[in-house]
């Protein structure tokens, strides 16, 4: 089975600061990998996902995820957050040539002025 | 592209009532849609797989008498909420896909039973 480990369940940061959002994850086979992002009281946003190919993978507004096989992980970051960016972010993880994702917890990212 | 949408938003019924939830992919034929249920401050729990006319598969431990779902259409799935209590009171969220890739996903329905 897979799992899906966010660690943090929150981040606070400031705006204009680096982030990173850990996402750490457990498969016997090859995944696909996600992070969402999901604004209050709304459902998630596909932020990237990683298929095949290069190991690191951006998103139109910054983000920017790099998968990493040895140490299981897809950490996101973002070099400059903005207010803008507060929400809950969460890491989904899928087995390739099915369709069933498994998601983490979530980690909540508040930016502060 | 690629645009979910959830009817209701927001939906306030009695114990007892039924309650029937519409996911619809707008501008896409979704070959599978799935529902979601979660609670505050928790991930997403995955309740059921529909495909397209056949029957939804439901995970463990998700009654599907209580938990009825439709998917008539390539557009079109419904879970309906029987005899809702309290306790259903939740924030359920569907999705649709396409292929094996990518999940896209509704705004949600906060439902609360009284």
């Amino acid at each position: 089975a897979q799992s899906v480990t966010q660690l943090d369940s929150q981040v606070p940061v400031f705006e204009e600061a680096p982030v990173e959002l850990r996402c750490n994850y457990s498969s016997s086979v090859s995944v696909y990998l996600f992070w969402y992002v999901q604004y209050p009281n709304q459902g998630l946003q596909l932020l990237l996902k990683y298929l095949s190919g290069s190991t690191l993978v951006e998103s139109i507004n910054g983000f920017e995820a790099e998968f990493n096989k040895s140490q299981t992980s897809f950490h996101l970051r973002k070099p400059s957050v903005h207010i803008s960016d507060t929400a809950e972010y969460f890491c989904a993880v899928r087995v390739t040539g099915f369709q069933k994702l498994v998601f983490g917890t979530g980690t909540r990212l508040l930016v502060s002025p | 592209g690629a645009v979910v949408s959830q009817h209701p938003s927001r939906v306030i019924c009695k114990s007892g009532t039924s309650v029937k939830i519409e996911c619809r992919s707008l501008d896409f034929q979704a070959t599978t849609m799935f529902w979601y249920r979660q609670f505050p401050k928790k991930s997403l729990m995955l309740m059921a797989t529909s495909n397209e006319g056949s029957k939804a598969t439901y995970e463990q431990g998700v009654e599907k008498d209580k938990f009825l779902i439709n998917h008539a259409s390539l557009t079109l799935s419904t879970l309906t909420v029987t005899s809702a209590h309290p306790e259903d009171s939740s924030f359920y969220i569907c999705s649709a896909s396409r292929s094996e890739e990518t999940q896209y996903f509704g705004p949600g329905t906060r439902l609360l039973v009284l």
